[in-house]
């Protein structure tokens, strides 16, 4: 079936540089995506969206990209900070009734002081 | 404003045991969910419900039973609890048209 999913599980970063994150999507239909960032023992949280109109993105600190010709989802953080360090997920609606979220499996990020 | 409120936050069950999650949401919004997430996996959507009275079932939904009498409510429950049920339960909401989910903190099921 349509899946979203992530190319690396742990991504190690310094503290100060910067920090991209890969999320493929299969279903050309999708036309919403959604960033969620997990701290440990905790619900996912918003971090950013996009919609199938637009290829960027940007908040505080945070770029998302999209390409729809490849598939591709990617998260930027500028400047990691320590408390960047969690599991991040990408997440796509089809836009369909009840609008369900599909989630990737996830990558970790490890900012190292 | 509490946002998403799941209780119990921990539980251990007994095979064949049954119990009730239950979701509260403060925001009025009109979509809730279930998910369930697995050690080292993304979130598998288990039932769902776009208003008052009606559910639906997602990508896992099997072993479960919904139920959505109220607005703000939305009823998790487990007839007869097995092993593979043992996960982290997510709540979340959201109102048509918005942006992303609102998720609740999870409640941790174990299942022995």
């Amino acid at each position: 079936g349509e899946s979203v999913g992530l190319h690396l599980p742990t991504l190690s970063v310094q503290e100060g540089d910067n920090s991209i994150i890969n999320c493929a999507y299969s279903n050309s239909a999708s036309d919403y995506f959604i960033w969620y960032k997990q701290e440990s023992g905790k619900g996912p949280q918003f971090i950013i969206d996009i919609r199938s109109n637009m290829d960027k993105r940007q908040g505080q600190r945070v770029t998302v990209l999209l390409n729809k010709t490849v598939k591709h989802l990617s998260l930027q953080i500028a400047a990691t900070q320590p408390g960047d360090s969690a599991v991040y997920f990408c997440a796509e609606n089809m836009g369909a009734a009840g609008n369900k979220l599909t989630f990737g499996g996830g990558t970790r990020v490890l900012v190292k002081p | 404003n509490a946002g998403v409120t799941q209780t119990p936050k921990f539980r251990v069950l007994k095979t064949g045991q049954s119990m009730t999650l239950l979701c509260a949401q403060d925001m009025n919004h009109e979509y809730m969910y279930w998910y369930r997430q697995d050690p080292g996996m993304g979130l598998r959507l288990i039932h769902y419900s776009v208003g008052e009275g009606t559910t639906a079932k997602g990508e896992v939904p099997d072993g479960y039973n919904v139920s959505r009498l109220k607005k703000q409510n939305f009823l998790l429950g487990l007839e007869s609890a097995a092993p593979s049920q043992t996960s982290v339960y997510f709540c979340a909401s959201r109102h048509p048209g918005e942006g992303g989910y609102t998720f609740g903190s999870g409640t941790r099921l174990t299942v022995v």
